[in-house]
């Protein structure tokens, strides 16, 4: 059981590349997130989506862009890459909008942005 | 403006001893908490977590505290062990959105 899965693990960027930050999960979770941790600050919501074909932004989505693809696939882009954007970023999944249960995360991709 | 605060970022203790991890927060809509463990280079993982409903749940050596009147938690982890060293976040989710808003972490050392 793979649960969530996220690729590549590790990027480095120029200014102003673009990419994309895959997500797929297997558990047949309805809701899906991006996170990213940067030290001192903890794991901040970037993106998510409650349901698929919905998505919506979080606590800091500027830059990013996301597409719930289908149940089990949720990705990230940066558009322009910038410095500011080097962090580990997570994409985790829980059971659905409309109960408490735990998250599950991926291993995490360590972007650099030079 | 953090809705849920890890005031503590380290947390250094010896084998054996208790270590106790604090965790507050400020949005009163908040009902269900969560701890996750985190080790180096791989993704943060479930550890326990507890409804508004109840003031404690014990799971082996950890156990979670609340007090909603003083908008607190706690994880206690006893005895300590040297692999409980890690990066713990604090999580809450309400009712209204169950998106998980975590803290900043406490990194815990235990020493052998």
């Amino acid at each position: 059981n793979a649960g969530v899965t996220q690729t590549p693990k590790f990027q480095v960027l120029k200014t102003g590349q673009s990419m994309t930050l895959q997500c797929a999960q297997d558990m047949n979770h309805n809701s899906m997130y991006w996170y990213r941790q940067d030290p001192g600050m903890g794991l901040r919501l970037i993106y998510y989506s409650a349901s698929e074909g919905t998505t919506d932004k979080g606590e800091v989505p500027n830059g990013y862009n996301v597409s719930r693809l289908n149940k089990r696939e949720f990705s990230l882009r940066l558009e322009s890459a910038a410095p500011s954007q080097t962090s580990v970023y997570f994409c985790a999944s829980t059971l659905g909008a409309l109960m408490n249960t735990e998250a599950f995360f991926g291993q995490g991709t360590r972007l650099t942005v030079v | 403006d953090q809705q849920v605060k890890q005031n503590s970022p380290s947390l250094s203790v010896q084998e054996g001893r208790i270590s106790i991890l604090n965790c507050d927060y400020t949005n009163s809509m908040f009902d269900y908490f969560l701890w996750y463990k985190k080790y180096p280079a791989e993704g943060p993982t479930f550890l326990i977590s507890i409804s508004s409903i109840k003031d404690k749940n014990e799971d082996g050596r950890f156990t979670v505290f609340l007090n909603k009147s003083a908008k607190h938690l706690s994880l206690h982890i006893v005895p300590s062990q040297p692999g409980d060293s890690a990066v713990y976040f604090c999580a809450a989710q309400h009712r209204g959105s169950y998106i998980p808003t975590f803290g900043r972490g406490t990194s815990l050392i235990v020493h052998p």
